[in-house]
């Protein structure tokens, strides 16, 4: 199975602040990769899919890199809306894998 | 609007099945892959199952595998997760989820990640 290793687990930051999350999988995935944000108690929301291609709808503040074994996701200044729980995901082979998660924090 | 809609959850013994059903509407869901995941409570999100359109391609994850059954009903709209030999382990909240399709360098890619989700359903194994 593909291990997809995020850091950091844990992210203490500011409103405004520029952040930066790493995701990195055991294996080459191509581009077949995406970004997830999970608020408490609500189903995760995509944010970024083929590893750089942001969903309709989510602001441009967020965006997203790499290929191959090592992906980030940045957001470039935060918001309060922006605390939350973020996951990294794998769909480029079966069976399909999360990053074990990053909880983003107001510092 | 696109909407998924679990139900079937709740309280059951080790050892116990049950039966989860997604109901899909606002799209038509013979177009589309689908997906059970689940998350253990305060845990991580693990994908449990994959069906494909017409329902002629599955796969599971290991920790399922030969306990879980997933399936779908196009006519009815609706994905199903028969779980039977619950563990406790198996305590979590349930998603359906619909793999989106999408294109990248003029490739059409289905199932490239998943773009709605329902609310979840609670599964509590436990004597």
């Amino acid at each position: 199975d593909i291990q997809l290793t995020q850091s950091p687990s844990f992210l203490s930051a500011s409103v405004g602040d520029r952040v930066t999350i790493t995701c990195r999988a055991s294996q080459g995935i191509h581009n077949y990769f995406a970004w997830y944000q999970q608020k408490p108690g609500k189903a995760p929301k995509v944010l970024i899919y083929t590893a750089s291609t942001l969903q309709s709808g989510v602001p441009s503040r967020f965006s997203g890199s790499g290929s191959g074994t090592e992906f980030t996701l940045t957001i470039s200044s935060l918001q309060p809306e922006d605390f939350a729980t973020y996951y990294c995901q794998q769909v480029n082979t079966y069976p399909l894998t999360f990053g074990q998660g990053t909880k983003l924090e107001i510092k | 609007e696109v909407q998924l809609v679990e139900s079937g959850g709740g309280l059951v013994q080790p050892g116990g099945s049950l039966r989860l059903s997604c109901a899909a509407s606002g799209f038509t869901l013979d177009t589309y892959e689908m997906n059970w995941v689940r998350q253990t409570p305060g845990k991580g999100l693990e994908w449990l199952s994959y069906i494909s359109s017409r329902g002629t391609t599955i796969y599971y994850a290991d920790s399922v595998k030969a306990r879980f059954t997933i399936s779908r009903d196009n006519a009815k709209n609706s994905l199903y997760l028969q779980m039977n030999s619950l563990r406790a382990e198996d305590t979590a909240v349930y998603y359906c989820a619909r793999g989106a399709i999408s294109t990248f360098g003029g490739v059409i890619l289905t199932n490239s990640f998943f773009d709605s989700w329902g609310h979840g359903t609670l599964v509590t194994v436990s004597s």
